[in-house]
């Protein structure tokens, strides 16, 4: 167990829906990080969140949105989907500012199917 | 941004024998290269990791190998075991921004 907690475990949904994916990093870690990945394919770097600002940006859609609460806890915004947003969404955390030279910790994941 | 690409997609191997997996960077500006194993259905997990200023880095029976002229680092698995059978990411990060490449399946044969 890597202290990240994420919920739902399981969303299946219908295209043109929103859902929120809410993820909690381990405790005093201040960065929070999104990924999607895809069935058989690697790990898509969304987005960072550290201490409740956006830090970094990649390959997220205009439709996805993500915000971190002043409890750190971040939700990760999904709107419009569409059947190719189907993948497992893992969110990370680590203790520091950047990414680089730090491990991050994933959570379990959440796994979305779009109808 | 920085492009990762990752060698082989796939990898069978016997039990006992060695593992060698190959990554590629596009950013000179990366320092930091972590390796992830994700087994299957669950979360991926830092194995080990190397940072610019260091050439190799050992842990057990698992190494990497950073040769940044030419902007690729591998890692070596040495007396593979049935449990060594997951999927391996490397990754390059340069300040906030971490990329994946797209992983190997390592498969090891009892």
């Amino acid at each position: 167990d890597s202290g990240v907690t994420q919920t739902p475990k399981h969303l299946i949904t219908a295209t043109g829906q929103r859902v929120t994916l809410r993820c909690s990093p381990r405790s005093g870690d201040l960065s929070v990080y999104w990924y999607q990945q895809s069935l058989d394919q690697g790990l898509q770097f969304l987005i960072q969140y550290y201490n409740g600002e956006e830090r970094a940006k990649g390959n997220i859609l205009e439709r996805f949105s993500a915000q971190q609460f002043p409890d750190l806890h971040s939700e990760l915004n999904l709107s419009s989907l569409e059947l190719g947003d189907s993948a497992l969404y893992f969110c990370a955390s680590s203790v520091g500012r950047s990414s680089g030279g730090i491990e991050q910790f994933f959570g379990p994941g959440t796994r979305l199917t779009v109808l | 941004g920085e492009n990762v690409e990752q060698h082989p997609s796939t990898l069978s191997v016997q039990e006992g024998d060695s593992a060698v997996i190959k990554c590629t960077y596009s950013d000179s500006a990366s320092n930091y290269f972590p390796w992830y194993k994700q087994e299957l259905g669950k979360r991926p997990q830092l194995i080990i990791d190397i940072r610019s200023n260091v050439g190799e880095k050992k842990d057990q029976r698992i190494a990497v190998t950073l040769n940044k002229t030419a902007k690729h680092f591998s890692l070596h698995i040495t007396e593979t075991q049935p449990e060594d059978s997951a999927v391996y990411f490397c990754a390059a990060s340069k300040n906030n921004d971490m990329r994946f490449g797209a992983g190997t399946r390592l498969t090891v044969k009892p």
